[in-house]
């Protein structure tokens, strides 16, 4: 089993709506890392977080806001989404991110609809 | 930029059938491997990793893979699959920039027929 949970499964919003993806790891990681994935496509990097400092924003439109409250928890803030940003929305963590011989192990994802 | 490719996009076996799917990468220097299996509606799963060492790594439910440097290539393999490995599986790549940054490849998707 996933030890990577991601809430919630499934999210239906408007275009005006604010809303929150969570992600919590316990596994004693210090890197966590969201990434977006379209239908029949590979996950693509979004932001990084290593020791709770963002490290990597794959210039990522602002509607999108990160957040990394401690070391087990990631949030994703979303406002103003376009329909376009409908996709499934996948959390992962990593012991420690800063060196690439770490492995991530990801979360069943949010699958996001923007109507 | 680092980019991965897996030229297989949908590949159809029977059970019991020998699987090879291809990956190639394009960095030339160190490079840390990933093969990650999607099953339908199920969340992505680590089947095996590369960093150093013996290029031939086992992965679980009987999958290998063999990292040929001068092939700059990852093939994953397995035997004989079965109905139950029928999903996408994804081929990825550390980013030598840091930050454990992962490339996939646009993915293969397996569909093993009883």
């Amino acid at each position: 089993d996933t030890e990577v949970t991601q809430t919630p499964k499934h999210l239906v919003m408007g275009m005006t709506n604010k809303k929150s993806l969570k992600c919590e790891q316990h596994m004693g990681h210090r890197a966590m890392y969201w990434y977006k994935q379209k239908a029949k496509k590979p996950p693509e990097l979004m932001f990084v977080y290593s020791y709770e400092k963002l490290s990597i924003n794959e210039s990522v439109p602002s509607r999108f806001s990160p957040e990394c409250p401690n070391s087990s928890l990631l949030n994703l803030h979303l406002h103003a989404l376009q329909p376009e940003d409908s996709a499934l929305y996948l959390c992962a963590s990593s012991q420690v991110g800063r060196t690439s011989t770490d492995t991530q192990y990801f979360g069943p994802g949010t699958r996001l609809t923007v109507l | 930029a680092q980019s991965v490719s897996q030229h297989n996009h949908h590949v159809i076996l029977s059970e019991a059938a020998s699987l090879e799917l291809g990956c190639n990468y394009s960095y030339g220097g160190t490079v840390n491997l990933f093969w990650y299996v999607q099953y339908p509606g199920q969340h992505l799963q680590l089947l095996l990793k590369y960093f150093s060492g013996d290029p031939l790594v086992k992965g679980i439910k009987g999958f290998e893979a063999e990292f040929i440097k001068s092939k700059f290539s990852f093939n994953l393999r397995k035997p004989s699959v079965q109905w139950s490995d029928t999903a996408e599986y994804f081929c990825a790549v550390n980013d030598p920039g840091g930050y454990n940054k992962l490339i996939f490849g646009a993915g293969t998707r397996l569909a093993v027929h009883p």
